[in-house]
């Protein structure tokens, strides 16, 4: 059972390219999420998605994009990167039932 | 926004020691979860508490959730090395969107 697997999981970027985080669940979940977890912080919520069709911003949306492709796939799209979105980016589905999350295994992104 | 305070941030013990840490919000939580995250991996749920005043336990692990609902603790028993980590709440105030708090970040000195 894999669970939610992120792709890729390291990646280096010069300042102003693009790239795609890609995610996906097998558990069925409606609820997914992206979050980045900067050195001494917490986790913070990016956007998120309570079912296939919606999204909504969370706490620190600017520069991204998402896409729920359907009920498994979550991705996040970075436009034009930017040093100051150096981090490490973590998707994460939601069982309902117990608010239980869970996660990939994170995408440790660099933008030079 | 709605902010999850954790406290302390950082905690260093001997092993053995007991500790507790605190989590605070000034809205109510519908569920409350505790996670813990090992170094080059994601968050790993340790429990969730639902209702007011519920006391849960994981083998020396307590965990407590306030009455009012807008705040919990965690107390570790006879810490372990194994217990060192980033040990994390998260707050779902009923609209699905789980909000991570700051983290306390354990060590345990053997």
């Amino acid at each position: 059972n894999a669970g939610v697997t992120q792709t890729p999981k390291f990646q280096v970027l010069k300042t102003g390219q693009s790239m795609t985080l890609q995610c996906a669940q097998d558990m069925n979940h409606n609820s997914m999420y992206w979050y980045r977890q900067d050195p001494g912080m917490g986790l913070r919520l990016i956007y998120y998605s309570a079912s296939e069709g919606t999204t909504d911003k969370g706490e620190v949306p600017n520069g991204y994009n998402v896409s729920r492709l359907n009920k498994r796939e979550f991705s996040l799209r970075l436009e034009s990167a930017a040093p100051s979105q150096t981090s490490v980016y973590f998707c994460a589905s939601l069982r309902l039932w117990n608010t239980e999350a869970f996660f990939g295994q994170g995408t440790r992104l660099t933008v030079v | 926004t709605q902010l999850l305070e954790q406290s302390p941030q950082f905690l260093s013990i001997q092993e053995g020691e007991n500790l507790t840490v605190y989590c605070n919000s000034s809205s109510v939580f519908s569920s409350l979860q505790w996670y813990r995250q090992e170094p080059g991996e994601g968050p790993v749920l340790l429990v969730t508490v639902v209702t007011g005043g519920e006391v849960k336990k994981l083998k020396r692990l307590t965990f407590q959730f306030g009455d009012a609902r807008k705040d919990s603790s965690l107390h570790i028993t006879a810490a372990q090395p194994g217990d060192t980590g980033l040990y994390l709440c998260a707050g779902d105030f009923g609209n699905e969107k789980l909000t991570f708090g700051t983290g306390t970040r354990l060590t345990i000195i053997p």
